[in-house]
């Protein structure tokens, strides 16, 4: 049963200190998206790769934050320094890449990452 | 650009009732749109998606949702709802000239027994 996973599943952490969020994408999958959920505003997508690459990380601010993904089976979400408002649910979601582009497709999310910034 | 707005941020069927979720969306060009189901604590699952074949499409665990070009809408719907069912559902728009996807605020939905 192919999934994708996500680590740590929770964090808690102080202001100021680096966290980083790693996501195994399921295999053979060549995008990679994250996503940040709060209360306030939902979800909202921060970066995406295809095939490594970034494609569009205009949602993620980019004085703390870093997408990466140094190999295909592994993707890296880092903050730093963190804040206490970067404190919500991160998930990372896969998708096979099929013909139509990334638009088109199906994403298979993780169980998200719980982060706590106090 | 896209957005999507869904009506009722909670709704509340008994079990057995026709559920109703609504969506609207808006884009300059033609859309893709996705509805996708999130249970506690778990991340979100694809139920269905449009992507510019038949306009009703069928989903999983019996959701079905019509695009409806002339009222920019993607409702989903299902006949008869399961206590299962009880969980956060969001919809979802892209296009094929972009590479933003944008999720409603999502609604939650109750199952009374």
């Amino acid at each position: 049963d192919a999934r994708v996973t996500q680590t740590p599943r929770h964090k808690v952490t102080e202001m100021g200190q680096e966290v980083t969020m790693r996501c195994q994408p399921i295999l053979g999958h060549n995008t990679v998206f994250w996503y940040r959920q709060t209360m306030m505003q939902g979800l909202e997508l921060l970066a995406y790769f295809r095939n490594r690459a970034p494609l569009d990380d205009s949602g993620m601010p980019k004085d703390r934050f870093s997408a990466e993904m140094p190999d295909a089976t592994l993707a890296t979400l880092k903050i730093q320094p963190s804040e206490p408002r970067d404190s919500a649910v991160y998930f990372c979601a896969s998708g096979p890449g099929l013909a139509g582009g990334p638009s088109t497709d199906t994403q298979y999310f993780g169980p998200g990452t719980r982060l706590t910034v106090l | 650009a896209q957005s999507v707005t869904q009506l009722g941020s909670h709704v509340s069927v008994s079990e057995g009732a026709l559920v109703l979720l609504r969506c609207n969306y808006s884009s300059s060009v033609p859309p893709y749109l996705f509805w996708y189901v999130q249970y506690p604590n778990q991340g979100l699952q694809l139920l269905l998606k449009y992507t510019s074949a038949a306009t009703l499409v069928k989903g999983i665990n019996g959701f079905e949702a019509e695009f409806k070009k002339s009222e920019t809408s993607f409702h989903l719907t299902k006949p008869s709802a399961h206590m299962s069912d009880a969980a956060e559902y969001f919809c979802a728009v892209s296009s094929n000239t972009g590479n933003q996807f944008y999720f409603g605020t999502g609604t939650s939905l109750t199952v009374i027994p």
